[in-house]
């Protein structure tokens, strides 16, 4: 199995600021690459496909970048409803791993 | 635009057999351009991906738990379903089912609210 390994596992922002979440995997997946996030209670919700390309209705503060086995998940300018968990999955290989999250906390 | 929504029994006895639904409305279970997944999260935990399921029935499940799950499509009601037998309380989780794209980057774009399911005696 691919493993995924992000980092920070947690971090705390102000609305406002500029984070960055980055993800590992453990072998080259290419850009096979997804980020989903999570709000309490709520289903996950796709925000990035492909390491880099933004659905539709997905603003454009956040963004992706990377390929192989480094990703960077930045959201720039930081608003209230960006504080959640986060998630990269591979899809490069069955099983589609996930990595164990990173949550988003306001300072 | 398509909307799936999980169903199920919220209790299970330990050793017993946990069978979930998901009813997709808005679009076709057997439109080969999407997959169907399994994905489910213990209380406070991450995600962990189950399986897919394509429009020809042709599955990929996890290892962690290969032998003990069976996913299946019902084209006539428009639904997937899961079951997972000889459950313990590590199979307690809210369930998810969601829809992937059978093309790169083979994202999972739709999501249903999910269904919680607990493992207890």
């Amino acid at each position: 199995d691919i493993q995924m390994t992000q980092s920070p596992a947690s971090l705390s922002a102000s609305v406002g600021d500029t984070v960055t979440v980055t993800c590992r995997a453990s072998q080259s997946i290419s850009t096979y690459l997804n980020w989903y996030q999570q709000k309490p209670g709520k289903a996950p919700k796709l925000l990035i496909s492909s390491a880099s390309s933004l659905p539709s209705g997905v603003p454009s503060r956040f963004s992706g970048r990377g390929s192989g086995t480094d990703f960077i998940l930045t959201i720039n300018t930081l608003q209230p409803e960006d504080f959640a968990v986060y998630y990269c999955q591979q899809t490069y290989n069955t099983p589609y791993t996930f990595g164990q999250g990173s949550k988003l906390e306001i300072k | 635009q398509v909307q799936l929504q999980e169903s199920g029994p919220g209790l299970v006895k330990p050793s017993q057999t946990l069978s979930l639904t998901c009813a997709v409305s808005g679009g076709a279970i057997s439109n080969g351009d999407h997959y169907w997944s399994w994905v489910r999260q213990p209380p406070g935990k991450g995600l962990e991906w189950l399986g897919n399921i394509d429009s020809s029935g042709s599955t990929h499940y996890n290892p962690s738990l290969e032998s003990r799950v069976i996913m299946s499509l019902d084209t006539s009601k428009n639904q997937l379903s899961l079951r997972v037998t000889s459950v313990t309380a590590a199979d307690t989780a809210v369930y998810y089912c969601a829809r992937g794209v059978a093309f790169w980057p083979y994202y999972m774009d739709v999501w249903g609210m999910g269904t919680t399911v607990t493992v207890s005696s």
